[in-house]
């Protein structure tokens, strides 16, 4: 079975500063991966999807991701945090036509 | 171009009520997904809606079932509610390209008394 493990189920940060969001998967095939966004009382906003074409993957308002197969890992970044980025981020595998997700992380950002 | 919608936005029930939820899909996008995101969790699959036919299920009772319209819009029934029911209810369209990328809509919340 497919399934995501997200590290850290809260990371604060300092506007201004590096945003790491961990995410290992474990998939017995090449997996597609997926990080979200969740503002408060909305659904989920796709950030940025894996799906073999690249391992450097780049995602709307700035974010990035990099598939690394030798560390099972898909790491969401962000050079410089803003204060709009205080939200919860979901890290997600595909298993046959559904979207595992991982428990999630909250963000919170620091002025 | 319209993106995933949802209907209510929020509804309250109590113990042993049936409750309907309504989504419509992005345009172009055929597939419809369902998941429950209790407070705090990230979202479970509930199942998902291909072709009007039920194509994939999650682990959740019979008390939760579906339907998908010619249209390719969607309901959620949940039927015999309970207060762990009390959740918000996500949809999620697709197409399938090789890789169908779920979209999401805002989602119901739901509380059940």
């Amino acid at each position: 079975a497919q399934s995501v493990t997200q590290l850290g189920s809260h990371v604060s940060v300092s506007e201004g500063a590096l945003v790491l969001l961990r995410c290992n998967y474990s998939s017995s095939v090449p997996p597609y991966l997926f990080w979200y966004v969740q503002y408060p009382n909305q659904g989920l906003q796709l950030l940025l999807k894996y799906t073999s074409a690249a391992t450097l993957v780049k995602g709307i308002n700035g974010f990035e991701a990099e598939f690394k197969k030798s560390e099972t890992s898909f790491h969401l970044t962000k050079p410089s945090a803003h204060m709009s980025d205080a939200a919860e981020y979901f890290c997600a595998v595909t298993y046959g036509y559904k979207l595992s997700f991982g428990a999630g992380t909250t963000v919170t950002v620091r002025a | 171009d319209a993106g995933v919608t949802q209907s209510p936005t929020h509804l309250i029930k109590t113990r042993g009520q049936q409750v309907t939820l309504r989504c419509s899909p992005k345009s172009g996008h055929d597939t419809v997904s369902w998941y429950q995101q209790a407070l705090g969790q990230g979202p479970q699959f509930i199942f998902q809606y291909y072709e009007e036919e039920e194509r994939q299920r999650g682990n959740f009772p019979d008390r939760f079932s579906g339907h998908q319209f010619p249209n390719y819009s969607s309901e959620l029934n949940v039927n015999a509610l309970l207060l762990g029911d009390s959740a918000l209810y996500l949809c999620a369209s697709s197409l399938w390209d090789g890789q169908e990328t779920q979209y999401f809509g805002p989602g119901t919340r739901l509380l059940v008394l």
